[in-house]
């Protein structure tokens, strides 16, 4: 059950934007709506920012936005503020009742 | 408002059984199904069982099928995670988490550890 492919760390300055990537198959990113986000910070527990591609739990502020074209979701983090500095993992249903993470990336604000 | 606390985890020997619990609160428990999940120090996360909201059916990542079983207790908000023979490389922080429409992690604990050695 390989991860899905997320690059190891990203960084940006304050205000700017980044954007992380997650590629899998058409077994599961390409297959599904159901690729989801999370972001953990240091000795924390991961916290859902993104469902269902695009979507935004309650409380999650509007800089965190959701995509996917094909095989590949992304992860865009608009006007980076300090407190962005975590993990960020995706993760996608894969079928046959399975699910599948990625590989997580670092962000570091600058 | 959803509370989800972990406990059971300690060090265990390789080839040894622990039982790990998750408390849920402040939703319908037996609305929902549930996730055990787990990342290896300084690692990414693993999804690895799910159950449904009735404990009907259960499912498993192929690294812990046939030595981890999880089973729920609607009774009691409580899920639970039966792990045996374990192996080093099951050291890990083990998280519970709400599923929704088979679909997403909601929410999740604040994770139990677990280490496997000698």
């Amino acid at each position: 059950q390989s991860a899905l492919t997320q690059p190891p760390s990203v960084s940006g300055s304050p205000g700017q934007s980044v954007t992380i990537s997650c590629t899998g198959t058409s077994s599961d990113v390409g297959g599904f709506n159901r690729v989801s986000w999370y972001q953990q910070p240091p000795g924390t527990a991961p916290k859902l920012i993104i469902y269902e591609v695009s979507n935004r739990p309650s409380g999650v502020p509007d800089r965190f936005s959701g995509s996917k074209s094909g095989n590949t979701a992304s992860l865009t983090i608009s006007g980076l503020q300090a407190e962005d500095e975590a993990d960020y993992y995706c993760s996608s249903y894969r079928g046959g009742t399975t699910w599948v993470f990625g590989g997580g990336t670092k962000l570091t604000v600058l | 408002q959803v509370q989800l606390v972990e406990s059971g985890g300690g060090v265990v020997q390789p080839g040894g059984s622990l039982r790990l619990s998750c408390a849920a609160s402040g939703f319908t428990f037996s609305s929902n199904g549930m996730h055990w999940v787990r990342q290896a120090p300084g690692k990414g996360l693993e999804w690895v069982t799910f159950i449904r909201y009735d404990g009907s059916n259960e499912y498993y990542a192929d690294s812990v099928k046939g030595r981890f079983t999880i089973s729920r207790d609607n009774s009691k908000n409580t899920l639970f995670l039966q792990m045996n023979s374990l192996r080093p490389e099951d050291t890990a922080v083990y998280y519970c988490a709400r599923d929704v429409s088979w679909n997403y992690f909601e929410f999740w604990g604040q994770g139990t550890l677990v280490t496997v050695s000698s």
